[in-house]
C-alpha cells in the first residue's frame, strides 16, 4: 500500500524538551510539507523539502527544525525555542514541486 | 495575512441537497486551487482541483467553479449526503512558481440525515 505514515499518533511531552515527530512515505515523491493545525485556522505550513539534503522555511519555522536525508523520510523536531507546540502535525507530500499534496494521518502533539 | 480565505466556518444542509462551500483568495498570481476534506484526527484527503484555465471541473457529486475576476472559487456538492459530513479546506498555489500552498481555514459541513 502506498501512503504516507506519521508515528505516533499522539505524543505528549513536557515542556522544555524537544521532541521529534516520524513522516515516511513510499510514494516515490520528491516533495515534503510539514503543516499544524490549530482550531480554528487552516493548515499553516513549517518546513518543506523538494529533494534531499535540501529544505526551506514556510511561514512558521521558528522554533522548528528538519532533516531530509532519505527521499522517503522527513523527520519534524519540535524544539524547546517553540513557544506553543501543542498542535495538530500534518506531513505532506507531492510527486513534484507545487503538485497535489497527500496527507499523512497526523500526530497531536501536546505539551505540559 | 490569510492570502485565502473561507468565510463560513460551518454550513448545515438535507440530505440530497446541494451544498455550496465558497473561497476567496487575494493573490492574483494564484493558478492552481484544490479542495480536501478532512475527518478529525485525520489527515487531508484530495477531492477535486481546478486550474486557473478553466473555469469549472466536475467528479461525480463534486464540482468546482472558478472566478478569476472575483478570486472566488465554490465546490458543490450535489446531492449531499451524510458521509459527506466533514471540514472543507481549500488551497492555492501560483504553480508557474512552483510556490507553497496556502490553505484557507475550513468549513465544516453538516448534512442532516
Amino acid at each position: 500500500d502506498g501512503g504516507i505514515t506519521q508515528s505516533p499518533k499522539y505524543l505528549f511531552r513536557k515542556e522544555g524538551q524537544n521532541v521529534t515527530l516520524s513522516c515516511e512515505q513510499n510514494l516515490n515523491h520528491d516533495a515534503m510539507y510539514w503543516y499544524r493545525q490549530d482550531p480554528g485556522q487552516g493548515l499553516r505550513l513549517i518546513y518543506y523539502s523538494q529533494i534531499v539534503n535540501d529544505f526551506q522555511k514556510g511561514d512558521i519555522a521558528e522554533g522548528y527544525s528538519v532533516s531530509r536525508e532519505k527521499k522517503e523520510s522527513f523527520p519534524l523536531t519540535v524544539t524547546s525555542a517553540q513557544k506553543n507546540p501543542t498542535a495538530f502535525y500534518l506531513c505532506a507530500s507531492s510527486l513534484g514541486q507545487g503538485g497535489k499534496q497527500y496527507f499523512g494521518p497526523g500526530t497531536r502533539l501536546t505539551v505540559t | 495575512d490569510q492570502q485565502v480565505k473561507q468565510n463560513s466556518p460551518s454550513l448545515s444542509v438535507q440530505e440530497g441537497r446541494i451544498s455550496i462551500l465558497n473561497c476567496d483568495y487575494t493573490n492574483s498570481m494564484f493558478d492552481y486551487f484544490l479542495w480536501y476534506k478532512k475527518y478529525p484526527a485525520e489527515g487531508p484527503t484530495f477531492l477535486i482541483s481546478i486550474s486557473s484555465i478553466k473555469d469549472k471541473n466536475e467528479d461525480g457529486r463534486f464540482t468546482v467553479f472558478l472566478n478569476k475576476s472575483a478570486k472566488h472559487l465554490s465546490l458543490h456538492i450535489v446531492p449531499s449526503q451524510p458521509g459527506d459530513s466533514a471540514v472543507y479546506f481549500c488551497a492555492a498555489s501560483a504553480q508557474s512558481t512552483g510556490n507553497q500552498f496556502y490553505f484557507g481555514t475550513g468549513t465544516s459541513l453538516t448534512v442532516i440525515p
